[in-house]
């Protein structure tokens, strides 16, 4: 099974900072890997697929990248709508398809 | 735009069986392969297994031994049985779409809420 792992658990950021989210797998996973955004009482929502495209109607202020074992999920400028829990998942090899722990972006 | 909807009981006795169905709406049930994700209340998100509208299907190990899923296309619908439930299994579930590398779990419903408790 691969291990996801993010960091930091809770990220603080100002609204118009950057904000820079990490997810490490246990073994490679190529450039399967897929980011999320989940609100409050919300599902969660597709983001990001192949470690860095955007899925439709994502804002262009999120982009990813990484491959391998490091993926990183970066939001340029925090809009207030953007302060959510962000969840990485693989899909390289499963079962079981798995997700990382998540980040939580507060506000600061 | 497809739609998913969960619908079964809030509220499950420990050791009895959950059992929820994801209605499809507004799309084909052949678009996707169809699964089930968790979310204690508080934590993360736990992939349960997928079923395809041919009725395959593919289990968390860690679950596969409690998981069923089934199919209905003549409804567009698609269930889940969970047997021997603890309160381990007290979470949100969601039904999800998965379309492929490219449309990893893109569909998503809004979750329902499911309480193991005597």
């Amino acid at each position: 099974e691969r291990v996801m792992t993010q960091s930091p658990a809770t990220l603080s950021v100002s609204p118009g900072e950057r904000a820079t989210l990490s997810c490490r797998a246990s073994q490679s996973v190529g450039s399967d890997l897929a980011w999320y955004q989940q609100k409050p009482g919300q599902a969660p929502r597709l983001l990001i697929y192949g470690a860095s495209t955007r899925a439709t109607g994502v804002p262009a202020r999120f982009s990813g990248s990484g491959s391998g074992t490091e993926f990183t999920l970066t939001i340029s400028s925090l809009q207030s709508e953007d302060f959510a829990v962000y969840y990485c998942q693989q899909y390289n090899n499963w079962p079981p398809l798995t997700f990382g722990g998540g980040t939580k972006v507060e506000i600061k | 735009q497809v739609q998913l909807q969960e619908s079964g009981p809030g509220l499950v006795k420990p050791s009895e069986t959950l059992s929820l169905t994801c209605t499809v709406s507004s799309g084909s049930i052949s678009s996707h392969y169809w699964s089930w994700i968790r979310q204690p209340p508080g934590k993360g998100l736990e992939w349960i297994g997928y079923i395809y509208y041919s009725g395959s299907t593919n289990y968390n190990p860690s679950l596969e031994s409690r998981v069923t899923m089934s199919i209905d296309t003549s409804k567009n619908q698609f269930s889940l049985r969970l047997t021997s439930v603890t309160a381990a299994d007290t979470a949100m579930y969601y039904c999800a779409g998965w379309g492929g590398s490219t449309r990893p779990f893109d569909i998503w419903g809004q979750g329902t809420m499911v309480t193991v408790s005597s």
